[in-house]
């Protein structure tokens, strides 16, 4: 069973570029969520998506939005970036949506704005 | 709103030495909580969790049991080793959790733990 993988691995961008991270999910898991963690911070919850549906959003501006495919693997785009964006994107793969159901993380994208 | 406070760290510890980490939390419904554990370098993994009071999560020797009179959700180990060096993150998701999705995490700032030989 592979777990959850997350692409690339590390990213360079300049101020006002846009990304697109890439995660796929976990076997039989129809629910993705993205995670933004600072230098030592914890993460902080962007959105998530569940059966191609985003399924809640945190505090994040519009110019973070997502997409969920048939198959469950996600991308998060972020437009218009600035200094700030630069942290660790981690991308979570549930069996459901729901409080009780585990999210496993990939390993995340590290990510610097320069 | 809900939260997660944690002890802060860094917390350092010989082997074999007692560990407890520190959780409280804040939630308006009823939370599931959870521990995960940062290696360096890599992403979060499920260290152990609890879905209602009173109930007690455990894994490699780590234990933590859901109080709801205290809201709290305390990590212990009785032995800990080198290799548990690591960050280890309490975080709560809510099942009433409206506006934000059931399944949103929301976690502690994290607390380092170094194990010295």
């Amino acid at each position: 069973e592979t777990g959850v993988t997350q692409s690339p691995t590390h990213l360079i961008k300049t101020r006002g570029q846009q990304v697109t991270l890439r995660c796929s999910s976990q076997s039989g898991h129809n629910t993705v969520s993205w995670y933004q963690q600072a230098l030592g911070q914890g993460p902080q919850f962007i959105f998530q998506y569940y059966r191609e549906e985003e399924n809640g959003r945190g505090n994040f501006p519009p110019r973070f939005s997502g997409l969920q495919f048939p198959n469950y693997s996600s991308e998060l785009n972020v437009n218009a970036l600035e200094l700030d964006d630069s942290a660790l994107y981690l991308c979570a793969s549930s069996l459901g949506g729901g409080a009780t159901d585990t999210q496993y993380f990939g390993p995340g994208t590290r990510l610097t704005v320069l | 709103g809900n939260s997660v406070t944690q002890m802060e760290g860094p917390v350092t510890l010989s082997e074999e030495a007692f560990l407890t980490i520190n959780c409280t939390y804040t939630a308006t419904g009823y939370p599931s909580l959870f521990w995960y554990v940062q290696y360096p370098g890599e992403g979060l993994q499920l260290l152990l969790k609890a879905t209602k009071a009173d109930d007690k999560g455990s894994n490699k020797g780590f234990e933590a049991t859901y109080r709801k009179e205290t809201t709290s959700f305390h990590l212990e180990k009785g032995s800990v080793q080198v290799s548990d060096s690591a960050v280890y993150f309490c975080a709560l998701s809510d099942r009433t959790n409206y506006g934000g999705s059931q399944g949103n995490l929301i976690f502690g700032k994290g607390t380092k733990l170094s194990v010295k030989p």
